[in-house]
């Protein structure tokens, strides 16, 4: 199973609104990433959890609040977001953010997220 | 500072012709090199990576890439273009010993199929 699932595909939501991104990997990896992805632009990191820590967060603002519950979810927690905030959300996990023989990362489809 | 540029924004080719996408990098050590696939609203695929040895590297899809260190590029081929070979790609550089929580990407090549 090389699979890293997202779910929703597909979210819209109000300005006021609290919602959630769900990303479930069952590969054993230990580091798993957030990136926001704007229309025909790269993917952007917003956050490493390496063995369910979080390692990194790329000054994103609060009103993105992620979770790792377990090595084999992620979640992003949304509240009181902005329409710019529209964007594609995906999901990684890697199998060692530290590197080393091997080590890639498996990207989700995303959350195509819009908000209103 | 790491970095990756993909000089080419957008490529049209023809079905059956040859295609070739370049990607230079930025980086100090021996780099950790990926290509990425990416279908209209969808997430990214794995196309191919190069770690060390070989410097001629196969994928999947029928792409390869060969890495030169002198030129500092990688460049993506592939013998004949399929129409579904049409999407976004993605050259990007991992951090130093290959970490991937520094995955830095490219901007991106549009690649169109004519038929």
């Amino acid at each position: 199973d090389t699979e890293v699932t997202q779910t929703p595909k597909h979210l819209v939501m109000g300005m006021t609104n609290k919602k959630s991104l769900k990303c479930e990997q069952h590969m054993g990896h230990r580091a798993m990433y957030w990136y926001k992805q704007k229309a025909k632009k790269p993917p952007e990191l917003m956050f490493v959890y390496s063995y369910e820590k979080l390692s990194i967060n790329e000054s994103v603002p609060s009103r993105f609040s992620p979770e790792c519950p377990n090595s084999s979810l992620l979640n992003l927690h949304l509240h009181a977001l902005q329409p710019e905030d529209s964007a594609l959300y995906l999901c990684a996990s890697s199998q060692d953010p530290r590197g080393g023989v091997n080590t890639e990362a498996f990207f989700g489809q995303g959350t195509r997220l819009t908000v209103v | 500072a790491q970095s990756v540029t993909q000089p080419d924004i957008h490529i049209t080719v023809s079905e059956g012709a040859s295609l070739e996408l370049r990607c230079n990098y930025s980086y100090g050590a021996t780099p950790y090199l990926f290509w990425y696939v990416q279908s209209p609203g969808q997430g990214l695929q794995l196309l191919l990576k190069y770690f060390s040895g070989d410097t001629l590297v196969q994928g999947i899809k029928g792409f390869e890439a060969e890495f030169k260190r002198s030129q500092s590029s990688f460049n993506l081929r592939k013998p004949s273009v399929h129409w579904s070979d049409a999407a976004e790609y993605f050259c990007a550089v991992a951090g130093y010993g290959g970490a991937t929580n520094k995955l830095i990407f490219g901007t991106g090549t549009l690649l169109a199929v004519q038929p």
